[in-house]
Protein backbone atom coordinates (compact mmCIF):
# COMPACT_ATOMS: atom_id res chain seq x y z
CA UNK A 1 0.00 0.00 0.00
CA UNK A 2 1.24 3.73 -1.18
CA UNK A 3 -0.86 5.05 1.90
CA UNK A 4 -0.61 9.11 1.58
CA UNK A 5 0.63 10.14 -1.85
CA UNK A 6 1.11 13.96 -2.39
CA UNK A 7 2.04 15.51 -6.08
CA UNK A 8 4.34 17.64 -6.55
CA UNK A 9 6.93 17.12 -4.66
CA UNK A 10 8.87 20.38 -5.15
CA UNK A 11 7.32 23.43 -6.28
CA UNK A 12 8.44 26.97 -6.77
CA UNK A 13 6.02 29.52 -7.47
CA UNK A 14 6.13 33.20 -8.65
CA UNK A 15 3.88 35.80 -6.45
CA UNK A 16 0.63 35.86 -7.69
CA UNK A 17 0.30 32.37 -9.42
CA UNK A 18 -1.82 30.06 -8.50
CA UNK A 19 -1.58 26.29 -8.16
CA UNK A 20 -3.02 22.92 -6.75
CA UNK A 21 -1.23 20.59 -4.50
CA UNK A 22 -3.43 16.87 -4.98
CA UNK A 23 -3.23 14.59 -1.72
CA UNK A 24 -4.74 10.95 -2.42
CA UNK A 25 -4.97 8.14 0.13
CA UNK A 26 -5.58 3.85 -0.52
CA UNK A 27 -6.35 3.06 2.83
CA UNK A 28 -10.18 3.64 2.87
CA UNK A 29 -10.06 6.37 4.98
CA UNK A 30 -12.68 8.80 6.16
CA UNK A 31 -11.35 11.88 7.15
CA UNK A 32 -8.53 13.91 5.32
CA UNK A 33 -6.74 17.10 6.53
CA UNK A 34 -4.07 19.65 5.18
CA UNK A 35 -1.00 21.24 7.52
CA UNK A 36 1.54 23.26 6.95
CA UNK A 37 5.13 23.41 8.41
CA UNK A 38 6.94 26.13 9.25
CA UNK A 39 10.53 26.25 11.32
CA UNK A 40 9.66 26.57 15.29
CA UNK A 41 5.60 26.22 14.11
CA UNK A 42 5.00 22.86 14.57
CA UNK A 43 2.53 21.88 12.11
CA UNK A 44 -0.99 23.88 11.46
CA UNK A 45 -4.24 22.51 10.56
CA UNK A 46 -5.29 24.31 7.24
CA UNK A 47 -8.54 22.80 6.48
CA UNK A 48 -10.38 19.34 6.84
CA UNK A 49 -12.81 16.71 5.37
CA UNK A 50 -14.57 14.69 8.10
CA UNK A 51 -15.94 12.84 5.44
CA UNK A 52 -16.68 13.13 1.56
CA UNK A 53 -18.70 16.11 1.18
CA UNK A 54 -17.74 17.72 3.67
CA UNK A 55 -14.70 20.58 4.70
CA UNK A 56 -14.22 22.55 7.35
CA UNK A 57 -11.70 25.53 8.36
CA UNK A 58 -8.64 25.08 10.57
CA UNK A 59 -6.36 27.52 12.22
CA UNK A 60 -4.96 28.84 9.21
CA UNK A 61 -7.52 28.37 6.33
CA UNK A 62 -6.71 32.22 4.69
CA UNK A 63 -5.36 32.09 1.59
CA UNK A 64 -6.27 28.60 1.06
CA UNK A 65 -9.09 26.22 -0.61
CA UNK A 66 -9.84 22.55 -0.74
CA UNK A 67 -11.86 20.30 -2.78
CA UNK A 68 -12.92 16.66 -1.15
CA UNK A 69 -12.92 15.50 -4.55
CA UNK A 70 -13.98 11.77 -3.34
CA UNK A 71 -13.12 9.58 -0.98
CA UNK A 72 -9.58 8.96 -1.99
CA UNK A 73 -8.72 12.31 -2.87
CA UNK A 74 -8.55 15.45 -1.20
CA UNK A 75 -6.44 19.03 -2.83
CA UNK A 76 -5.40 22.07 -1.57
CA UNK A 77 -5.42 25.03 -3.83
CA UNK A 78 -3.64 28.92 -3.53
CA UNK A 79 -5.63 31.29 -5.62
CA UNK A 80 -2.97 33.56 -5.84
CA UNK A 81 0.20 32.57 -4.08
CA UNK A 82 2.03 35.50 -1.91
CA UNK A 83 5.68 34.73 0.08
CA UNK A 84 4.24 34.06 3.66
CA UNK A 85 3.10 30.58 1.60
CA UNK A 86 6.09 29.75 1.05
CA UNK A 87 6.08 26.09 3.77
CA UNK A 88 6.00 22.57 3.51
CA UNK A 89 3.01 21.02 2.73
CA UNK A 90 1.50 17.93 4.53
CA UNK A 91 -1.99 15.73 3.84
CA UNK A 92 -2.70 13.19 6.36
CA UNK A 93 -5.95 10.87 6.64
CA UNK A 94 -7.46 8.80 9.62
CA UNK A 95 -10.17 6.41 9.49
CA UNK A 96 -12.93 8.13 10.95
CA UNK A 97 -13.60 11.60 13.03
CA UNK A 98 -12.52 11.47 16.22
CA UNK A 99 -8.96 10.70 17.77
CA UNK A 100 -7.65 8.86 15.30
CA UNK A 101 -4.48 8.02 14.54
CA UNK A 102 -3.28 10.23 11.41
CA UNK A 103 -1.31 8.85 8.41
CA UNK A 104 0.48 11.48 6.84
CA UNK A 105 2.46 11.67 3.68
CA UNK A 106 5.73 12.65 2.85
CA UNK A 107 5.08 16.67 1.95
CA UNK A 108 5.11 18.96 -0.87
CA UNK A 109 7.80 21.60 -0.59
CA UNK A 110 6.39 24.97 -1.63
CA UNK A 111 8.73 27.98 -2.24
CA UNK A 112 7.22 31.25 -3.67
CA UNK A 113 9.32 34.12 -5.12
CA UNK B 1 -7.84 21.25 22.09
CA UNK B 2 -6.63 24.20 22.29
CA UNK B 3 -2.82 24.85 23.08
CA UNK B 4 -0.51 22.37 23.70
CA UNK B 5 3.20 23.44 25.19
CA UNK B 6 6.34 21.19 24.03
CA UNK B 7 9.81 20.74 25.65
CA UNK B 8 12.43 20.43 25.03
CA UNK B 9 12.98 22.04 21.95
CA UNK B 10 16.34 20.54 20.62
CA UNK B 11 17.71 17.27 23.50
CA UNK B 12 21.33 15.83 22.91
CA UNK B 13 22.03 13.07 24.48
CA UNK B 14 24.66 9.93 24.16
CA UNK B 15 23.68 6.65 22.54
CA UNK B 16 22.12 4.21 25.18
CA UNK B 17 20.86 7.29 27.68
CA UNK B 18 17.01 7.81 28.09
CA UNK B 19 16.15 11.16 26.38
CA UNK B 20 12.54 12.61 27.74
CA UNK B 21 10.30 14.77 26.11
CA UNK B 22 7.32 16.16 27.84
CA UNK B 23 4.02 18.10 26.44
CA UNK B 24 1.04 20.42 28.92
CA UNK B 25 -1.94 21.21 27.34
CA UNK B 26 -4.84 23.45 28.80
CA UNK B 27 -8.21 21.61 28.08
CA UNK B 28 -9.34 19.59 30.25
CA UNK B 29 -11.39 17.53 27.80
CA UNK B 30 -8.42 16.45 26.18
CA UNK B 31 -8.47 12.45 25.70
CA UNK B 32 -5.81 11.67 23.07
CA UNK B 33 -2.20 12.02 22.88
CA UNK B 34 -0.31 10.30 20.15
CA UNK B 35 3.10 11.18 19.82
CA UNK B 36 5.03 11.38 16.11
CA UNK B 37 8.79 11.54 14.93
CA UNK B 38 9.15 12.79 11.98
CA UNK B 39 12.81 11.69 9.94
CA UNK B 40 14.41 14.09 7.18
CA UNK B 41 12.31 14.58 4.31
CA UNK B 42 9.50 12.24 5.63
CA UNK B 43 6.01 13.33 6.73
CA UNK B 44 5.40 12.78 10.70
CA UNK B 45 4.97 9.09 11.64
CA UNK B 46 2.98 7.40 14.64
CA UNK B 47 5.11 6.41 17.15
CA UNK B 48 3.22 5.69 20.23
CA UNK B 49 -0.30 6.98 21.49
CA UNK B 50 -2.56 7.01 24.84
CA UNK B 51 -6.04 7.73 25.98
CA UNK B 52 -6.89 9.30 28.59
CA UNK B 53 -8.37 6.00 30.37
CA UNK B 54 -4.75 5.32 30.43
CA UNK B 55 -1.76 6.50 32.86
CA UNK B 56 0.47 4.27 31.07
CA UNK B 57 2.10 2.71 27.84
CA UNK B 58 4.73 0.95 26.61
CA UNK B 59 6.15 -0.11 23.21
CA UNK B 60 9.42 -1.87 23.63
CA UNK B 61 12.02 1.31 23.99
CA UNK B 62 9.38 3.77 23.88
CA UNK B 63 6.85 4.84 26.87
CA UNK B 64 4.40 7.71 27.44
CA UNK B 65 3.12 8.57 30.23
CA UNK B 66 -0.12 11.06 31.26
CA UNK B 67 -0.19 12.80 33.63
CA UNK B 68 -4.02 14.46 33.22
CA UNK B 69 -4.31 16.05 37.14
CA UNK B 70 -1.46 18.31 36.25
CA UNK B 71 -2.39 17.96 32.19
CA UNK B 72 0.90 16.77 31.03
CA UNK B 73 2.00 13.62 28.66
CA UNK B 74 5.96 12.11 28.11
CA UNK B 75 7.49 10.35 25.64
CA UNK B 76 10.05 8.11 27.36
CA UNK B 77 12.86 6.45 25.07
CA UNK B 78 15.70 4.20 26.43
CA UNK B 79 18.67 2.85 25.48
CA UNK B 80 18.81 5.44 22.96
CA UNK B 81 20.17 4.97 19.44
CA UNK B 82 21.48 7.22 15.80
CA UNK B 83 18.59 6.10 14.51
CA UNK B 84 16.08 7.83 17.15
CA UNK B 85 17.73 10.78 16.00
CA UNK B 86 14.82 12.76 14.53
CA UNK B 87 12.31 15.61 15.54
CA UNK B 88 9.65 14.67 17.44
CA UNK B 89 5.68 16.03 17.81
CA UNK B 90 3.16 15.61 20.39
CA UNK B 91 -0.38 15.78 19.65
CA UNK B 92 -3.33 16.72 21.84
CA UNK B 93 -7.17 15.90 20.37
CA UNK B 94 -10.70 16.73 22.86
CA UNK B 95 -13.31 15.15 23.25
CA UNK B 96 -16.04 13.95 20.26
CA UNK B 97 -15.19 15.28 17.44
CA UNK B 98 -11.82 17.23 16.87
CA UNK B 99 -8.56 17.56 15.16
CA UNK B 100 -5.69 17.47 16.46
CA UNK B 101 -3.64 20.24 18.08
CA UNK B 102 0.20 19.47 17.79
CA UNK B 103 3.38 20.90 19.77
CA UNK B 104 5.97 22.75 18.00
CA UNK B 105 8.67 19.60 17.97
CA UNK B 106 11.88 18.37 19.77
CA UNK B 107 14.83 17.66 17.71
CA UNK B 108 16.91 14.69 19.73
CA UNK B 109 20.01 14.23 18.76
CA UNK B 110 21.77 10.81 19.84
CA UNK B 111 25.34 10.71 19.38
CA UNK B 112 27.55 7.84 19.08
Amino acid sequence: NAGVTQTPKFQVLKTGQSMTLQCAQDMNHNSMYWYRQDPGMGLRLIYYSASEGTTDKGEVPNGYNVSRLNKREFSLRLESAAPSQTSVYFCASSLSEGNQPQHFGDGTRLSIL
Amino acid sequence: GENVEQHPSTLSVQEGDSAVIKCTYSDSASNYFPWYKQELGKGPQLIIDIRSNVGEKKDQRIAVTLNKTAKHFSLHITETQPEDSAVYFCAEGGSGYSTLTFGKGTMLLVSP
